[in-house]
């Protein structure tokens, strides 16, 4: 069974350092999302990723926040300058074609980011 | 507006009693995606079920079964002889259909603390 691959699995980093996520998404997946999850709330959309550009973010995703595929296979999510609210537990997600039956909608197994 | 309502925010039950998460949604869309995931204490998001908007039959996964309505919009899950391995939260998810642009969005509930007590 294919997966989406996220790594580090754990990341601390100090409050106004930046961090990337990484993500690997299952190979002929064309769409790509970040969601978040802080600590016992329930997992809320970031951004979507279509085409090499942004096609809709939520009011989360703000400046300090960007996505990039550098190369094809990887997927970035990248806080700029962290905070303390920045802590939580990040999914990367992707699916296939949209209008197929099953698009096959795959969450990675999460990094739990810490800002101390 | 899109909105998932789980009314429950923890439940705890015996081993070996049923127990039903509940499930109310809301959208304004005719096609639209319901799902169910589980999240352990490791935290990853298990993917349980999927179901479209035109399918409307109940499903039955083992002890798992799922009863979707579209007249009362709640799409509610039950765990029949519940285990001590079932303890996690469960959350209900929708996502609609959408222009091919712009991906699919999900919009999760706050989700069921389920604690089965041995």
């Amino acid at each position: 069974e294919p997966e989406v691959t996220q790594t580090p699995s754990h990341q601390v980093t100090q409050m106004g350092q930046e961090v990337i996520l990484r993500c690997v998404p299952i190979s002929n997946h064309l769409y790509f999302y970040w969601y978040r999850q802080i600590l016992g709330q329930k997992v809320e959309f970031l951004v979507s990723f279509y085409n090499n550009e942004i096609s809709e973010k939520s009011e989360i995703f703000d400046d300090q926040f960007s996505v990039e595929r550098p190369d094809g296979s990887n997927f970035t999510l990248k806080i700029r300058s962290t905070k303390l609210e920045d802590s939580a537990m990040y999914f990367c997600a992707s699916t296939r074609r949209l209008g197929e039956g099953n698009y096959g909608y795959t969450f990675g197994s999460g990094t739990r980011l810490t800002v101390v | 507006a899109q909105k998932v309502t789980q009314a429950q925010t923890e439940i705890s039950v015996v081993e070996k009693e049923d127990v039903t998460l509940d499930c109310v949604y809301e959208t304004r869309d005719t096609t639209y995606y319901l799902f169910w995931y589980k999240q352990p204490p490791s935290g990853e998001l298990v993917f349980l079920i999927r179901r479209n908007s035109f399918d409307e039959q109940n499903e039955i996964s083992g002890r798992y079964s799922w009863n979707f309505q579209k007249s009362t919009s709640s799409f509610n899950f039950t765990i029949t002889a519940s285990q001590v391995v079932d303890s996690a939260v469960y959350f209900c998810a929708l996502s609609e259909a959408r222009p091919a642009d712009t991906g699919n969005q999900f919009y999760f509930g706050t989700g069921t603390s389920l604690t089965v007590i041995p």
